[in-house]
């Protein structure tokens, strides 16, 4: 089983739309959980980060975290065409400055 | 600001030949360098990381080393490369954080690696 998991899509919606993107992960010690946004054949790039539970809000974009049922989600409102991208979750444990164990990453469409 | 550059962008090599990446930071001193390959549906793979010049920690047994000979300089190298060697290798750089931080990590533009 891997320590995180995240389903690759590609998750097509129309213009508009709400968005759910999903990670869930087997390691209790995570107090770290990070969104990244990778355009194509671009590196990632850091959307959103929380710690520990609960929910973060920046514009369009809400980050939330279950640690009880060990899941994460990215909701993006009022998707864009410029939204589309592949989102890969990542997750580090409190005493980690270096590992970050990465998602397979979720492609997603936004269809005009 | 802090910049960070990997060349070259597109790479296509035959098997059995030696390979050599490098990628630069610029705008900050003594980062913590990594180095990733990404295969399509599969995500990052750590392969190296580095804390400082000549400390590199290798996370995959494999023919890829890196080396860091610069503070801002870091280096991934075959001696013969494999058909499995194929894919998408980024780069890239975070502060030296307390373990209270996040590790926030920034990437380089990649360069996208074919092995014939």
């Amino acid at each position: 089983q891997k320590e995180v998991e995240q389903d690759p899509g590609p998750l097509s919606v129309p213009e508009g739309a709400i968005v759910s993107l999903n990670c869930t992960y087997s390691n209790s010690a995570f107090q770290y959980f990070m969104w990244y946004r990778q355009y194509s054949r671009k590196g990632p790039e850091l959307l959103m980060y929380t710690y520990s539970s609960g929910n973060k809000e920046d514009g369009r974009f809400t980050a939330q975290v279950d640690k009880s049922s060990k899941y994460i989600s990215l909701f993006i409102r009022d998707s864009q065409p410029s939204d589309s991208a592949t989102y890969l979750c990542a997750m580090s444990v409190w005493d980690s400055n270096y590992q970050l164990i990465w998602g397979a990453g979720t492609k997603l469409i936004i269809k005009p | 600001s802090q910049t960070i550059h990997q060349w070259p962008a597109t790479l296509v090599q035959p098997v059995g030949s030696p390979l050599s990446l490098e990628c630069t930071v610029e705008g900050t001193s003594n980062p913590n360098l990594y180095w990733y390959r990404q295969a399509a549906g599969r995500g990052l793979q750590l392969l190296f990381y580095s804390v400082g010049i000549g400390q590199i920690s290798s996370e995959v047994p494999q023919n890829l080393s890196a080396s860091r000979p610069q503070d801002r300089q870091f280096i991934l190298s075959s001696k013969k490369l494999l058909l499995s060697d194929s894919g998408f290798y980024l780069c890239a750089w975070s502060a030296i954080t307390y373990k209270s931080s996040y590790n926030e990590q920034f990437f380089g533009p990649g360069t996208r690696l074919t092995v014939l």
